[in-house]
């Protein structure tokens, strides 16, 4: 069955760093484009970025737009959300999702001094 | 970008009675390939959210029949036709048409 489970999260400072990761099981990981969406603390959900099977094919959202960057390797089903100069507001559970049709668990980035 | 506004924001229903949730886009979600990316969500209390319908009225496997989605261009609706328990939680969509992709604001499900 189809498995996402991501890691990375964790309480980093305002204009810092964490690098998410998904791992991806039960289906063929290089077919299927890819996204990160977040969920602020009892807030609702927010699409953060897009990427193709392929990884030729990128989106971001306005609000990370030059400051967070995705990225997959397809030889380790794996799916990752590089993010940098982290704000207050980028604190949320950040959930990765096949297609929209399967999602994660979810991991928490806490941003706070 | 696209908002998507969802009504009402709270629903309190009564088990077994019907239950629906608007959805309307600020610029039609037709995409060039003729589809319309409308999707809904549930996120049950506590959980991951989970897709329930997706080009509009097309269901996922293993939701139930009594979920049904509907609507074109600009507005859609997500209908629930007997309520039950498991049901509580919140709905959103979310179009699929136009970067970047937008959700709406969410609506609370409750049982009266």
């Amino acid at each position: 069955q189809v498995q996402l489970v991501e890691s990375g999260g964790g309480l980093v400072k305002p204009g810092g760093s964490l690098r998410l990761s998904c791992a991806a099981s039960g289906f063929t990981f290089s077919d299927y484009y890819m996204s990160w969406i977040r969920q602020a603390p009892g807030k609702g959900l927010e699409w953060v970025s897009y990427i193709s099977n392929s990884g030729n094919t990128i989106y971001y959202a306005d609000s990370v737009k030059g400051r967070f960057t995705i990225s997959r390797d397809n030889a380790k089903n794996s799916l990752y959300l590089q993010m940098n100069s982290l704000r207050a507001e980028d604190t949320a559970v950040y959930y990765c999702a096949r297609t929209y049709g399967h999602w994660g668990q979810g991991i928490l980035v806490t941003v706070s001094s | 970008d696209i908002v998507m506004t969802q009504s009402p924001l709270s629903l309190p229903v009564t088990l077994g009675q019907p239950a629906s949730i608007s959805c309307r886009s600020s610029q039609s979600l037709v995409f060039s390939d003729g589809n319309t990316y409308l999707n809904w969500f549930q996120q049950r209390p506590g959980q991951s959210p989970r897709r329930l319908i997706y080009k509009i009225s097309k269901r996922d496997s293993g939701v139930p029949d009594r979920f049904s989605g509907s609507g074109s261009g600009t507005d859609f609706t997500l209908k629930i036709s007997r309520v039950e328990a498991e049901d509580v939680g919140v709905y959103y969509c979310m179009q699929g048409t136009h970067w970047s992709y937008t959700f709406g604001q969410g609506t609370k499900l409750e049982i009266k």
